[in-house]
């Protein structure tokens, strides 16, 4: 199956300091969502985009649908220990008829030291 | 809050057992799926349902099935439990035409 590339696969950074991850693909997207999974846990939805060129920001959280439709940007702002986790994209690719399936991407490993 | 639950956190299994998961949603959503995740291999889709009664294979349904018998609850079934099936699996469900998913805890099986 396709998968969204996801860059990049893994950050390490001081706490207080931001964050940017992002996806790309070759194909074009109508929906771009983004999932945090803690360890041991299942993804949790952070944002959802809808529309080319959306802002839309969840607390520290700001995320944005790429005006090609090819990606989406992830930020995180002030970052504290609690954000730890695997970020994951996901995308919905329409082939033609209703389909709810999601293409995701590889996961951003995010290590916050204190 | 949208709830999805998964039956067992852990599960440990032999080589050949018949092993079911069971996933289920409170929110009346009519889609449901399963998917595994593999370090490195991010999440696939194994298979999904869009109704009662109703199911579609996605990238890796080799070696599982399904039953969607009701529509809060979505089965994936392995017939013959092998070692290289050991891995997380992850529950989701949807609502409609909507495309926000919303996964359950995961299950953690191990086939020895």
């Amino acid at each position: 199956g396709q998968q969204l590339n996801q860059s990049p696969q893994s950050m390490f950074i001081q706490e207080g300091e931001d964050v940017s991850m992002n996806c790309t693909s070759s194909s074009i997207f109508n929906t771009w969502l983004w999932y945090k999974q803690d360890p041991g846990e299942g993804p949790v939805l952070l944002i959802a985009l809808y529309k080319a060129g959306e802002l839309t920001s969840n607390g520290r959280l700001t995320a944005q649908f790429g005006i090609t439709r090819k990606d989406s940007f992830l930020n995180i702002s002030a970052s504290i220990p609690s954000d730890v986790g695997i970020y994951f994209c996901a995308g919905q690719l329409r082939r033609g008829g209703a389909t709810n399936k999601l293409i995701f991407g590889t996961g951003t490993l995010l290590a916050v030291q204190p | 809050d949208v709830k999805v639950t998964q039956s067992s956190r852990y599960l440990v299994k032999r080589t050949g057992e018949k092993v079911f998961l069971e996933c289920v949603q409170d929110m009346d959503h009519e889609n449901m799926f399963w998917y595994r995740q593999d370090p490195g291999l991010g999440l696939r889709l194994i298979y999904f349902s869009y109704d009662v009664k109703m199911k579609e294979k996605g990238d890796i349904p080799e070696g599982y099935s399904v039953s969607r018998e009701k529509k809060e609850r979505f089965s994936l079934i392995l017939e013959s439990a092998s070692t290289n099936q050991t891995s997380m699996y992850l529950c989701a469900s949807s609502v409609g035409t909507n495309y926000e998913q919303y996964f359950g805890p995961g299950t953690r099986l191990t086939v020895t």
